[in-house]
């Protein structure tokens, strides 16, 4: 298996614009985990599906952010305006949801907002 | 919902010195222990992780860490550190039926 897959690996993007981040979780998996690291607030869990509902999005910083996950092999996550705060490493990971499993990460996407 | 805490924000050894890096956790029920290692500019990857049975947990690379339930903590050790373990070590913790909560993370340096 490849893997979690993120695409894409770097975006630059003016203040304003319209950000979405994409995820392919490994197949088989059915949990889905969004993550945000920066420097100041170190690794931060924004929402994780389980079998493509959101189970807990209470990590979302604000309205401007969402995620979807229309089928079990994608995810998207968009920021809308984007702002120059929301500068940071997005993660994404799976996990197969059966008992005793870690969670298995992407490359992450490095999201700059000038 | 639980949160872990990781009590050192960087640490810097120097080669063949030995390693200690604390987690504790505030959720009380039944949870799986995960240390998780962070090169630079890569993805997190799992050192070692914790379900049930042998409270000491051998991962890759000859880390280990120790359960202790009484104190809620899942502590990360290596013996002799290498240059090449220079990273960010990230303690998570998933109750049985729930997500997953990360530390703040450590860094750790080590000086050749």
């Amino acid at each position: 298996d490849a893997g979690v897959i993120q695409s894409p690996r770097h975006e630059v993007t003016e203040m304003g614009q319209e950000v979405t981040l994409r995820c392919k979780p490994i197949s088989g998996h059915n949990s889905l985990f969004w993550y945000r690291q920066t420097m100041m607030r170190g690794l931060e869990l924004l929402i994780y599906f389980n079998n493509n509902v959101p189970i807990d999005d209470s990590g979302m910083p604000e309205d401007r952010f969402s995620a979807k996950m229309p089928n079990a092999s994608f995810s998207t996550l968009k920021i809308q305006p984007s702002e120059p705060r929301d500068s940071a490493v997005y993660f994404c990971a799976s996990s197969p949801r059966t008992s005793h499993t870690e969670a298995f990460f992407g490359q992450g996407t490095r999201l700059t907002v000038v | 919902a639980q949160s872990v805490s990781q009590h050192n924000h960087h640490v810097i050894l120097s080669e063949a010195a030995s390693l200690e890096l604390g987690c504790n956790y505030s959720y009380g029920g039944t949870v799986n222990l995960f240390w998780y290692v962070q090169y630079p500019g890569q993805h997190l990857q799992l050192l070692l992780k914790y379900f049930s049975g042998d409270p000491l947990v051998k991962g890759i690379k000859g880390f280990e860490a120790e359960f202790i339930k009484s104190k809620f903590s899942f502590n990360l050790s290596k013996p002799s550190v290498q240059w090449s373990d220079t990273a960010e070590y990230f303690c998570a913790v998933n109750e049985a039926v729930g997500d997953m909560r990360f530390g703040a993370g450590t860094r750790l340096t080590v000086k050749p």
